[in-house]
């Protein structure tokens, strides 16, 4: 079984600051994705990466996919408070995805 | 474009009772799945099929039976609907050479 594990569960932080959150596994993924989950809505496609040490930025947000292509890191800079929710990685193979338990972020103004 | 949709939004049932969730894509994605989402638990696959015509278990398949209709529609189907099975239910669909998954809106269920 393919697990991918979060860390940290929760965070909270202040308007403006900077954080990273983590995605790891001991197994390879084809691609690792990552999603934004708010309050009663399904999750939302924020990147997709497939390289080993692939880097991808979407505004404040930077994304790293490992060498190994086990794990991966989200860094948000200078965090909103619409940046609040749920943080979900999810590791692609055989047609269907392994996603991890995800970081809730709250930002607080 | 609707993309996924969902029906219904929110249910309660009594133990034992039946439903079906509706799920519809407009994408003409090849695969769909249906995910349950519990506190502490992360999305949790129950079933999918990767094509028009095929089914496949997931990783928490007890209780659940699931039908594609064709490829825009697959339904999940509670037959005795347990306590356990409170949950968030989310259908999501991909192109099928892509992982990138598009989900609905969710249906909430309440079995008491």
């Amino acid at each position: 079984t393919q697990l991918l594990e979060q860390s940290p569960q929760f965070l909270s932080i202040q308007e403006g600051e900077n954080l990273t959150v983590y995605c790891n596994s001991s197994s390879v993924f084809s691609s690792l994705q990552w999603y934004r989950q708010e309050p009663g809505e399904g999750p939302v496609l924020l990147v997709t990466v497939v390289t080993g040490g692939e880097v991808k930025k979407l505004k404040r947000l930077t994304f790293q996919f490992g060498d190994a292509r086990k794990d991966s890191s989200l860094h948000i800079t200078a965090a909103q408070p619409g940046d609040t929710g749920l943080y979900l990685c999810a590791g692609g193979s055989n047609y269907k995805l392994t996603f991890g338990k995800g970081t809730l972020l709250t930002v607080n103004p | 474009n609707a993309g996924v949709t969902q029906t219904p939004k929110f249910q309660v049932l009594k133990t034992g009772q039946s439903m079906t969730l509706q799920c519809a894509q407009d994408m003409n994605h090849n695969s769909m799945y249906w995910y349950r989402q519990d506190p502490g638990m992360g999305l949790r696959l129950i079933y999918y099929s990767a094509s028009e015509g095929t089914t496949d278990k997931g990783e928490v398949p007890n209780g659940y039976n699931v039908s594609r209709l064709n490829k825009r529609e697959f339904s999940l189907r509670l037959e005795s609907a347990a306590p356990s099975q409170t949950s968030v239910y989310f259908c999501a669909s991909t192109a099928g050479y892509s992982y990138e998954q598009y989900f609905g809106p969710g249906t909430r269920l309440t079995v008491t």
